[in-house]
């Protein structure tokens, strides 16, 4: 049962576009998530987070937008760059009290292809 | 200079054995965690541990096993038992044992291939 879902594995846009990653997730008691970036044979990288009393967070070229009624995030990159080519994952955490406390579920991650 | 230090790199072992891979960290977290990598799958995770002394199974626990005896460690060992044990293994430490929040590093990993 796949909790969050990347259902796109891969995304290709030329350099200085908007790069859009979608996640969507069905568990309710998600109230936190995280965009991750990892290049291969490395540990992820945390890249940015929203909690779930916003509906957007803005850091640099990164934003994230939350729509909590649709279980819906998605993180979009502007302007896209060849150096953001990487694994994007997208992570949700529950508070105390879910079975899912303390825990951090991912999606299936987006590898995104910026060309130059 | 503070982090998460998973040793080796890459490792290889032979069907039927068992292997131990390392992870340390000398950030002060409380929280430690065992995530696997597949290709298509995203990171699943194998063991968590809140606090020294305790762990719980994640949603992959099958054919692993783990100790928290010190803080600072979080050794995976990959049992006979585990069925493809051939992945990329990633260890993270957080702050916070109930939130995972944005104070939360992964290591380096661990390719580990079975022959």
């Amino acid at each position: 049962d796949q909790q969050v879902k990347q259902n796109s594995p891969s995304l290709s846009v030329q350099e200085g576009r908007i790069s859009i990653l979608n996640c969507d997730y069905t568990n309710s008691m998600f109230d936190y998530f995280l965009w991750y970036k990892k290049y291969p044979a490395e540990g992820p990288t945390f890249l940015i987070s929203i909690s779930s009393i916003k509906d957007k967070n803005e850091d640099g070229r990164f934003t994230v937008f939350l729509n909590k009624s649709a279980k819906h995030l998605s993180l979009h990159i502007v302007p896209s760059q060849p150096g953001d080519s990487a694994v994007y994952f997208c992570a949700a955490s529950a508070q105390k009290g879910s079975s899912n406390t303390g825990k951090l579920i991912f999606g299936q991650g987006t590898t995104l292809q910026v060309k130059p | 200079d503070g982090g998460i230090t998973q040793s080796p790199k890459y490792l290889f072992r032979k069907e039927g054995q068992n292997v131990t891979l390392s992870c340390e960290q000398n950030l002060n977290h409380d929280a430690m965690y065992w995530y696997r990598q597949d290709p298509g799958q995203g990171l699943r995770l194998i063991y968590y541990s809140q606090i020294v002394n305790d762990f719980q199974k994640g949603d992959i626990a099958e054919g692993y096993s783990v100790s928290r005896e010190k803080k600072e460690s979080f050794p995976l060992t990959v049992t006979s038992a585990q069925k493809n044990p051939t992945a990329f293994y990633l260890c993270a430490s957080s702050s916070n044992p109930g939130r995972w929040n944005t104070e939360a590093f992964f290591g380096q990993g661990t390719r580990l291939t079975v022959v």
